[in-house]
């Protein structure tokens, strides 16, 4: 059982440049979830999505832009990267509904320099 | 909005003491609590939710979560704590309006030998 895959493990990029971080999932979950971690700041809502072709913004959205084009599939794209974004990215997916528990991916360690 | 708090950034205890890590939430309707646990370098692994009904919720590894209604608090707790649970621990309340999951900032938990 694969569950929820992450893409790539460690990246580091140049401010500005811009990368797309592919998260798959195989329990057929309609929710689909990304957050960022950071020291002191547990973690915060990127974005998210409910159902293929649907996303809505979380907590933190600025920078970033997300497509659901495939039930199982979640990207996070980064048009142009700051350092104020080096932070480790974790992909989360659930079935729906308030009771459900959501199951994450192993995360990204993304370095902007 | 829902949120949770986590008011201690560490908590440390001794191997084969009991342990509590605490949480309060702050939700409009009924609460649909959560807590997760992270070792270093992995995703989030799912421990126990209360959803509704008896207040002493029991989770994996031995782990369990009081919830109080009137102190607005869902504390986990574990009677023994063993040296291999020292970890970044995770509370998160769910709204069921948006379906987003909104975690605290985590307890990283230091048991001792």
């Amino acid at each position: 059982n694969a569950g929820v895959t992450q893409t790539p493990k460690f990246r580091v990029l140049k401010t500005g440049q811009s990368m797309t971080l592919l998260c798959a999932q195989d329990m057929n979950h309609e929710y689909m979830y990304w957050y960022r971690q950071d020291p002191g700041m547990g973690l915060r809502l990127i974005h998210y999505s409910v159902g293929e072709g649907t996303t809505a913004k979380g907590e933190v959205p600025d920078g970033y832009n997300v497509s659901r084009l495939k039930k199982q599939n979640f990207l996070l794209g980064l048009e142009s990267a700051a350092p104020s974004q080096t932070s480790v990215y974790f992909c989360a997916s659930s079935y729906p509904g308030a009771v459900t528990e959501a199951f994450f991916g192993q995360g990204t360690r993304l370095t902007v320099v | 909005a829902q949120s949770v708090a986590q008011p201690e950034d560490q908590v440390n205890v001794a191997e084969g003491n009991p342990l509590t890590v605490k949480c309060t939430y702050s939700v409009s309707g009924n609460p649909y609590l959560f807590w997760y646990v992270q070792y270093p370098n992995r995703g989030l692994q799912f421990l126990l939710k209360y959803i509704t009904g008896d207040n002493l919720v029991k989770g994996s590894y031995g782990f369990e979560a009081e919830f109080n209604k009137s102190q607005t608090s869902f504390h986990l707790k574990k009677p023994s704590a063993l040296v291999s649970d020292s970890a970044l621990y995770f509370c998160a309340v769910r709204d069921a309006g948006t379906d987003k999951l909104i975690f605290g900032t985590g307890t990283r938990l230091q048991v001792f030998p």
